[in-house]
């Protein structure tokens, strides 16, 4: 039972370059979600889905898209890296539903610096 | 915006003392959570306390919540080394009708014990 597994766990991109990041969950989550984490920032919500089929932008959205490929997976994507995105990205699922009163299951993290 | 903000926003501590961190938060909130982060890893949930309950434990865990003065704090009993952490609240918060429901993150607090 591996929880939330996220790939790749440190990526370095140049400005302008694309790239996914991958989330999979083996809990049966319905819910998914994508934080950035930034110093003396905490941790700040970029997109969600509440159930497989549906999505919605959290805090910081703008400069990413998102796709919930099927109830495990919930990818997260660059299309134009630019500096600011310079961040740890962290992954999460909860149960049973985008309730109220879920914990959230976080993932390690991906450690990314754009140059 | 940051909804919950702890303090202090760093604790050193030596180990067998008591560790407290306090949250204080804005809005009205449906339940708050507390989670842990060791270096280089992902948050691990601790603890989550409904707006209608004042005091849980889990452990050498135990939580408060003031909903008149909007705060909360974590008490760690006899500290260990391996406590030596960032520890994070969230608050969740939903609109009027339950949905919309969102959980928003404070900045942390470190907390280090000494051996």
């Amino acid at each position: 039972n591996a929880g939330v597994t996220q790939t790749p766990k440190f990526q370095v991109l140049k400005t302008g370059q694309s790239m996914t990041l991958q989330c999979a969950q083996d809990m049966n989550h319905n819910s998914m979600y994508w934080y950035r984490q930034d110093p003396g920032m905490g941790l700040r919500l970029i997109y969600y889905s509440a159930s497989e089929g549906t999505t919605d932008k959290g805090e910081v959205p703008n400069g990413y898209n998102v796709s919930r490929l099927n109830k495990r997976e919930f990818s997260l994507r660059l299309e134009s890296a630019a500096p600011s995105q310079t961040s740890v990205y962290f992954c999460a699922s909860s149960e049973p539903t985008h309730s109220y009163n879920s914990p959230l299951h976080f993932g390690n993290g991906t450690r990314l610096t754009v140059t | 915006s940051q909804q919950g903000e702890e303090d202090p926003q760093a604790l050193s501590i030596q180990e067998g003392e008591n560790a407290t961190m306090n949250c204080s938060y804005k809005t009205s909130i449906n339940n708050l959570q507390w989670y842990r982060q060791n270096s280089g890893r992902g948050l691990v949930h601790l603890i989550l306390i409904r707006s209608n309950e004042r005091e849980k434990h889990s452990g050498r865990l135990r939580v408060t919540l003031d909903t008149s003065k909007k705060s909360s704090s974590l008490l760690i009993t006899a500290s260990r080394a391996a406590d030596t952490a960032s520890y994070f609240c969230a608050t969740g918060t939903s609109n009027s009708g339950g949905s919309n429901y969102k959980l928003t993150f404070g900045k942390g607090t470190l907390l280090t014990v000494n051996p």
